[in-house]
């Protein structure tokens, strides 16, 4: 049974600070990583894709990957107010198609 | 990314009914697919929609509560049958690029079964 885990939170930043996202998994054959933003009521968004070891830069966002330790992390840099919602982490193996396994998701609450 | 239309957009059902979601794509895609999400919950696979074959079901889920059809490579339908309140969700369609493995969701159908 493959699982994704990421704490619940809410994990709460003042605006401008940087927010750490984690979530570990238990495949490790699992080669694709990425990472949903879901506002409330809202289906979830892509905002980072991540496939090797290391870190990956958009805007704002940086995710971390490291294999060997079966981790996966999401940073927002200069938090806003509009960043409050719930990220969540989903994993898949290269021969799963694009079946995508969702942790419980983390919510992030960014106050002014 | 792909357009993905799905409706209703929400429902409210009375139990032992049934009621069909649709999900239509801009583009032609090869794999859709079936989330479900419970309240305060993440996302659960209930299925992959193979076009011109049956669906093929996650454990937990059955044809017989969760018949999906595939007519062709723009559309799909999930039909959730004889509802509970337990069936209170919301359900996503997606549909996948191939070559990265991103999923992309539709806007989501949120059943509430009283």
């Amino acid at each position: 049974q493959k699982e994704v885990e990421q704490n619940s939170g809410p994990l709460s930043v003042p605006e401008g600070a940087i927010a750490s996202l984690n979530c570990t998994y238990s495949d490790r054959v699992s080669q694709s990583f990425f990472w949903y933003r879901q506002y409330s009521g809202k289906s979830p968004e892509l905002i980072m894709s991540i496939y090797s070891n290391g870190d990956k830069e958009d805007g704002r966002f940086t995710a971390q990957l490291n294999k060997a330790s079966q981790y996966v992390s999401l940073l927002i840099r200069d938090s806003q107010p509009s960043d409050s919602a719930t990220y969540l982490c989903a994993v898949n193996e290269n021969n799963a198609g694009n079946m995508l396994t969702f942790g419980g998701g983390t919510r992030l609450m960014v106050k002014p | 990314s792909a357009v993905i239309s799905q409706k209703p957009s929400r429902d409210i059902c009375q139990r032992g009914t049934s009621l069909t979601i649709q999900c239509q794509v801009d583009s032609q895609v090869t794999m859709m697919f079936w989330y479900r999400q419970q309240p305060g919950q993440s996302l659960t696979l209930i299925a992959t929609a193979n076009q011109g074959s049956e669906a093929t079901y996650e454990s937990g889920f059955v044809i017989d509560k969760f018949p999906i059809s595939r007519p062709n490579l723009t559309f799909s339908t999930l039909t959730v049958s004889n509802m509970s309140p337990e069936d209170s969700s919301i359900y996503l369609c997606s549909v996948g690029q191939p070559n990265t493995g991103e999923l992309f969701f539709g806007e989501g159908s949120r059943l509430t079964v009283l």
